[in-house]
């Protein structure tokens, strides 16, 4: 069975400062997705990254950067001087390849990060 | 392009009360899939649909349905509603499902 734990309920930290937000996976499957997504106060979920499990590399887009390590099962996803707009819920997704279908997304319980000023 | 639009964004409604929950995809997506979201139960899959089928149905009492029309804006009705039903319901539109566009979500609240 597929399952992603996000162990971190609740992170905040002052702004400016790097956070990283955990996520370990489970999954039998040698091929499958996996997906950062970003809960702003507004509600929807925004996509920030999918990332196949053949591709190993660390991803930076600007202050965002997410270190996949499939020898840990941890997809981590790390902000860089973090700043007030980052606050919101961050959920890790795990999908098997082949399976087009959105029940088969299993969705972290997620991580509530809170910059303060 | 337009993202997903859900509406109406809020709603109150009263025990044993239906409720009907309004989703516009992403122009050209025609997969629509939705998820109640609760505090204590996190994002949970209810149902998804493709080309007016129902593909995949989550965990939920009949009490939840849904259906899909022809230009792909999806629907989802809720009767006689109960308490615990109270919830963020988002939905949420792919191509071919990789990445979940989702809307802002609808707010129900049950008194």
């Amino acid at each position: 069975a597929q399952k992603v734990t996000q162990a971190q309920t609740e992170i905040s930290v002052v702004e400016k400062e790097d956070v990283t937000l955990d996520c370990v996976y489970e999954t039998r499957d040698t091929t499958y997705y996996l997906f950062w997504y970003k809960q702003p106060p507004s509600g929807e979920l925004v996509f920030l990254i999918r990332r196949n499990s053949f591709d190993e590399q660390n991803e930076i887009s600007g202050r965002y950067s997410w270190n996949f390590q499939k020898s840990t099962s941890s997809f981590n996803f790390t902000i860089t001087a973090s700043q007030v707009v980052d606050s919101a819920v961050y959920f890790c997704a795990l999908s098997i390849a082949g399976y087009s279908s959105a029940s088969k997304i299993i969705f972290g319980s997620g991580t509530r990060l809170s910059i303060r000023p | 392009k337009a993202g997903v639009t859900q509406t109406p964004r809020y709603l109150i409604k009263t025990r044993g009360q239906q409720v009907t929950l309004s989703c516009s995809p992403i122009s050209g997506h025609r997969s629509v899939s939705w998820y109640q979201q609760t505090p204590g139960q996190g994002l949970q899959f209810l149902f998804e649909y493709f080309s007016e089928t129902q593909r995949n149905k989550g965990n939920f009492p009949g009490r939840f349905s849904g259906r899909q029309f022809s230009n792909s804006r999806s629907e989802m009705n809720v009767s006689t509603l109960e308490l615990g039903d109270s919830a963020l319901y988002l939905c949420a539109s792919s191509v071919n499902t990789g990445e979940l566009f989702f809307g802002e979500g609808s707010r129900l609240t049950v008194l």
